[in-house]
Parts: structure tokens; sequence; C-alpha cells
């Protein structure tokens, strides 16, 4: 049921910016973009959301497309401890708290 | 840390026995949810209460069931456990049951169920 696809891992050197991508192609016009991530068999946290426009904040950036069939999440300074999976979402438009996770991607940030 | 707390963190069943999970939802959240994430993929969603009310429900069975009380904390019940049950059940809480301005879910860290 996810409706987003995303690489399954990606690695980046540390101090160095992560690009994220994410696939949304199905995305309706009042559906936001998530994104959160998970360290290792920790529970999910919220990194970032958006709209349309793009969006900041102290942890990440968010560049959604202007067709809004896909966005990037950016980490400006990838640190090891960024190393996680990232899951972008689509939160539903009538179910607003039913997330859809898909498989995510393994950012492995190395020294 | 988010204030959401579950319990216990670790379980150990067997095969057509039935399980309860516990959630403590962050202060001032009326909105609990549930996921099931089996081991190398993604959360799926389980089902939704808000003010004490299933108000979503994602592709389970019947014997997955729930419950929210008045102080908004919530229960995960699964009845007949299978070998496939085994997974991280997470419990999170946000505020506003229907408002898609409400943000983030704050997510506790997770009931691990092993079922044999």
């Amino acid at each position: 049921d996810a409706k987003t696809t995303q690489p399954p891992s990606m690695d980046c050197a540390e101090g160095r910016a992560a690009n994220l991508p994410c696939n949304h192609s199905t995305i309706s016009g009042n559906e936001y973009v998530y994104w959160y991530r998970q360290i290792h068999s920790q529970g999910p946290q919220y990194i970032i959301h958006g709209l349309k426009n793009n969006e900041t904040n102290e942890m990440a950036s968010l560049i959604i497309t202007e067709d809004r069939k896909s966005s990037t999440l950016i980490l400006p300074h990838a640190t090891l401890r960024d190393t996680a999976v990232y899951y972008c979402i689509v939160r539903e438009k009538y179910n607003f708290n039913k997330f859809y996770f898909g498989s995510g991607t393994k950012l492995n940030v190395k020294p | 840390e988010t204030g959401v707390t579950q319990s216990p963190t670790h379980l150990i069943k067997t095969r057509g026995q039935q399980v309860t999970l516990r959630c403590s939802s962050q202060s001032g959240h009326n909105t609990v949810s549930w996921y099931q994430q089996a081991l190398g993929q993604g959360p799926q969603f389980i089902f939704q209460y808000y003010r004490e009310e299933e108000n979503g429900r994602g592709n389970f069975p019947p014997r997955f069931s729930g419950l929210q009380f008045p102080n908004y904390s919530s229960e995960l019940n699964v009845n007949a456990l299978e070998l496939d049950d085994s997974a991280l059940y997470l419990c999170a809480s946000s505020l506003g049951g229907g408002n898609p301005n409400t943000g983030e879910l704050f997510f506790g860290e997770g009931s691990r169920l092993t079922v044999l």
C-alpha cells in the first residue's frame, strides 16, 4: 500500500550533504509528504514534512518538485549519527494519521 | 525522547496464545495509532483510536483489536497468535484525529513480540 518509491540504500561521506530521493507519482493534491527516520530498532523519528513548497528546519531541507511527483530530503552536513533508515511517506488525505511506510532508504554515513 | 511509553519491551508467546500490549501517549495527545513492523520492513498501519473510538484501520484481521481509555492510553490485543505475528509493535500518539495540520506522529520505542 506504500505510495512511495525509494532506493534501498545510499552511502554518504561524513560532513557532506546527503540527498535522499523519493518518488510519489500518484500523490493527490491534498496529500502531504513526510520524512521519518529510524535508527536501529528504535521508534521512527519525525524529520520534516511539506505539501507544495520547499521546507527547511534545524534537521533537514525538503525539496518538492513542482508537479509534486517526487521530492528530495537533504541533510546538509551528514554525521555518523545520521546513519539510519529514512522513510518517505505520503499522508493519506482522509485518514490523517494513517501513514504508508515503504521499505525506506538505508543511509550509511562513512568516516 | 518522545514521551510515548510502551510495555512490555520484549515478550515471547507461543502460537495460539493471546497478547496485550500497552501504550501511554504523550501528555495532551488524544490520538493513538498502532503499527506492526516485521524484520527488515517498514511499519504497517494497524489501526488508530481517537477519543476512545477506532477511526481508521489497515489490512489486519479482526483478531487484532484495541482499546483507548479516557486518559488516552491504549492497548493492542492480538488473539490466536500466529508465527507471522512476530514483529516490533509501535505505538504513536498525536493531537487531533482528523486535522491534517497536526504535524508529526510521536512514536514509542516499541514492543518486540516473538511467537514460537
